[in-house]
């Protein structure tokens, strides 16, 4: 079946220092969304991507999905404390606004 | 704001036990879902329903049901539960436009054990 997947798992990065996480789908995807989890939180949606290599910026935050629709990225230049948690990818389906999850990428911010 | 709720944060059954997970949005949205997270998973769809009486399975229903009487309202059923069902469930709820995805919103989330 379809399957998301994520990397790295884990990344620890100093303060300061920029962090990415890449996300790749076995199939073209209709869509494209990221996710944060705060620890102890609950998923928060950050944006969705839809066109073959659109690029989005929120902030420090860049989001790129590739041109094939098969694989996308989360970009965050400086990171800082408040970046911590843990970042989603979801990647749309084509019909009844399911998305499938891919496993996450746990980011620590050391002060 | 959307808000999402679900009825327990902790929960601790016992094997066997038939157990009622609830969710309520408030935003008059189509679309409701059941995940449950896992380390190292992510989320992972158990059933989702788009109207009311409507549902569907996602990757993992085995274990499970579900119950949708109302617009509002998302039940998930443990019909007995076993210890492999301990774990974070999520409910989410979405605008529900076919062949669109729209953000979802997740409420807090109910930890089970089941021992």
């Amino acid at each position: 079946g379809q399957q998301v997947m994520q990397i790295p798992q884990y990344q620890h990065v100093q303060e300061g220092e920029d962090f990415t996480t890449y996300c790749n789908s076995s199939t073209t995807l209709s869509n494209i969304q990221w996710y944060k989890q705060r620890p102890g939180g609950h998923p928060v949606f950050l944006i969705q991507l839809v066109k073959s290599g659109e690029v989005k910026k929120q902030k420090r935050l860049t989001f790129q999905f590739g041109e094939a629709k098969k694989n996308s990225s989360l970009h965050i230049t400086a990171t800082q404390t408040t970046d911590v948690g843990t970042y989603f990818c979801a990647g749309g389906r084509t019909s009844y606004d399911k998305v499938i999850f891919g496993p996450g990428t746990s980011l620590s911010v050391i002060p | 704001d959307v808000k999402v709720t679900q009825s327990s944060r902790y929960l601790v059954k016992r094997t066997g036990e038939k157990v009622f997970l609830e969710c309520v949005q408030d935003m008059d949205h189509e679309n409701m879902f059941w995940y449950r997270q896992d380390p190292g998973l992510g989320l992972r769809l158990i059933y989702f329903s788009y109207d009311v009486k409507m549902k569907e399975k996602g990757d993992i229903p085995e274990g499970y049901s579900v119950s949708r009487e109302k617009k509002e309202r998302f039940s998930l059923i443990l019909e007995s539960a076993s210890t492999n069902q301990t774990s974070m469930y999520l409910c989410a709820s979405s605008l529900g436009v076919t062949g669109v995805s729209y953000e979802q919103y997740f409420g807090p989330g109910t930890r089970l054990t089941v021992t």
